[in-house]
């Protein structure tokens, strides 16, 4: 059974800290995906990795993928209140009819504290 | 903007009553899905359709069925809602070109 682990669960930091949520997985894929979550609201991507080594950024945010490890990382920059949400990763699986699904990590709640 | 709306946004009722959620997109894609977000479990994938008539099932298939008889809609029915079909639905799509899903706006579902 695939699954998808994300750690830490919950991270309360103070903004201007530098901080990395993992995801780890447990079958091979080359695609991985992070969201970003506010309370009451529903989910943003925020990066596509596609391929082994694929790293992207968008302002204070950089993830990262890792196929052999089967890993991918999301890092915080200088990390600012607005930052504050749930963020996702999920994995890409190839499912019975010939089409893919995503298996979702339990989220990381992320507090930036002024 | 991917164009997906969710009817209702949010709904109360009792256990034992049929339920249908809908998920309308306007921009004719091809795949879409079902989930369910309760604390605790991230997202899962309820059900799937990757055409007109043609869907299967997600890991948290049992008590819903689902139906697609147009490539703009997308039904989720619960027979007989439970207690613990109280959660959080979303829908999403998937264009056929990409990988990445979308995702409506949520309908919120409480069941007494």
């Amino acid at each position: 059974e695939l699954k998808v682990e994300q750690n830490p669960l919950f991270l309360s930091m103070q903004e201007g800290k530098n901080y990395t949520i993992y995801c780890n997985y447990s079958t091979t894929s080359d695609r991985l995906y992070w969201y970003r979550q506010d309370p009451g609201k529903s989910l943003e991507s925020l990066f596509v990795l596609l391929s082994n080594g694929a790293v992207k950024q968008e302002g204070r945010l950089m993830a990262s993928l890792d196929t052999k490890a089967r890993l991918s990382t999301l890092h915080i920059t200088a990390a600012v209140h607005d930052l504050s949400a749930t963020y996702f990763c999920a994995v890409d699986t190839a499912y019975t009819s010939g089409t893919y699904k995503y298996i979702f990590g339990t989220g990381t709640r992320l507090k930036v504290l002024a | 903007d991917a164009g997906i709306t969710q009817s209702p946004r949010h709904k109360v009722t009792e256990t034992g009553t049929p339920v249908t959620l809908r998920c309308h997109q306007t921009e004719n894609h091809r795949y879409m899905y079902w989930y369910r977000q309760d604390p605790g479990h991230g997202l899962r994938l309820i059900h799937y359709s990757y055409g007109v008539k043609d869907t299967d099932k997600g890991e948290v298939s049992d008590g819903y069925s689902v139906s697609r008889s147009k490539t703009e809609d997308f039904l989720l029915t619960l027979e007989s809602a439970t207690s613990s079909q109280t959660s959080v639905y979303f829908c999403a799509i998937r264009e056929r070109s990409g990988y990445e899903q979308f995702f409506g706006p949520g309908t919120r579902l409480t069941v007494l």
